[in-house]
């Protein structure tokens, strides 16, 4: 059973670009979640998809958005970036509307310069 | 929304005490919660989950509780062993037609002295 996977593990860019993070769920997971982890803090969740379609969202700007394809991978995209999103993104997936546990991939560190 | 409140931030215990990790949350629709480990450098694992319809589950020397009325659960390690340092975060989650916001409080150092 493949694990929750996420590309890149670390990047680099300047205030005002744009980011790309990639998440490969773990196999037969349909949802997908994603949050941010600011250094010394607790995961603050972004959003989550489900089967497709973002079905629920928390406290972020519209500059956060995201896609979820049929394989269930997943993708979140920031515009206009800020020095405050310098950040631990973490993607995390689950097996089904019943099951609690989330399963978190590694992480995407983005430092904004 | 849901605010989750822990406490300590830091704790340190010799090899062999207990540690003590208390969460509080203000949304009284929230019904499952979990604890995640996350050593350093690494992703956070469920380590034990409650929902609201139990009041304590233990699973071997990890155990937790739960006060729907006071709104405050808590984590009990006993016996600790030096590979339980790491940074714990409780959660508390409402779920709902498939979807689940999960928040997290904002971690406990756990430091085991051996």
């Amino acid at each position: 059973e493949t694990g929750v996977t996420q590309s890149p593990t670390h990047l680099i860019k300047t205030r005002g670009q744009q980011v790309t993070l990639r998440c490969s769920s773990q196999s037969g997971h349909n949802t997908v979640s994603w949050y941010q982890q600011a250094l010394g803090q607790g995961p603050q969740f972004i959003f989550q998809y489900y089967r497709e379609e973002e079905n629920g969202r928390g406290n972020f700007p519209p500059r956060f958005s995201g896609l979820q394809f049929p394989n269930y991978s997943s993708e979140l995209n920031v515009n206009a970036l800020e020095l405050d999103d310098s950040a631990l993104y973490l993607c995390a997936s689950r097996g089904g509307t019943n099951t609690g546990e989330l399963f978190f991939g590694e992480g995407s560190r983005l430092t904004v310069l | 929304g849901e605010n989750v409140e822990q406490h300590p931030s830091t704790l340190s215990v010799q090899e062999g005490d207990s540690a003590v990790i208390k969460c509080t949350y203000s949304d009284s629709a929230s019904n499952y919660f979990p604890w995640y480990k996350q050593e350093l450098g690494k992703r956070p694992q469920l380590i034990i989950d409650i929902r609201s319809n139990v009041g304590e589950k233990k699973d071997q020397r990890i155990a937790v509780t739960l006060n729907k009325t006071a709104k405050h659960f808590s984590l009990h390690i006993t016996e600790t062993q030096p590979e339980d340092s790491a940074v714990y975060f409780c959660a508390a989650s409402k779920e709902s037609g498939g979807y689940q916001k999960v928040t997290f409080g904002t971690g406990t150092k756990l430091q085991v002295i051996p």
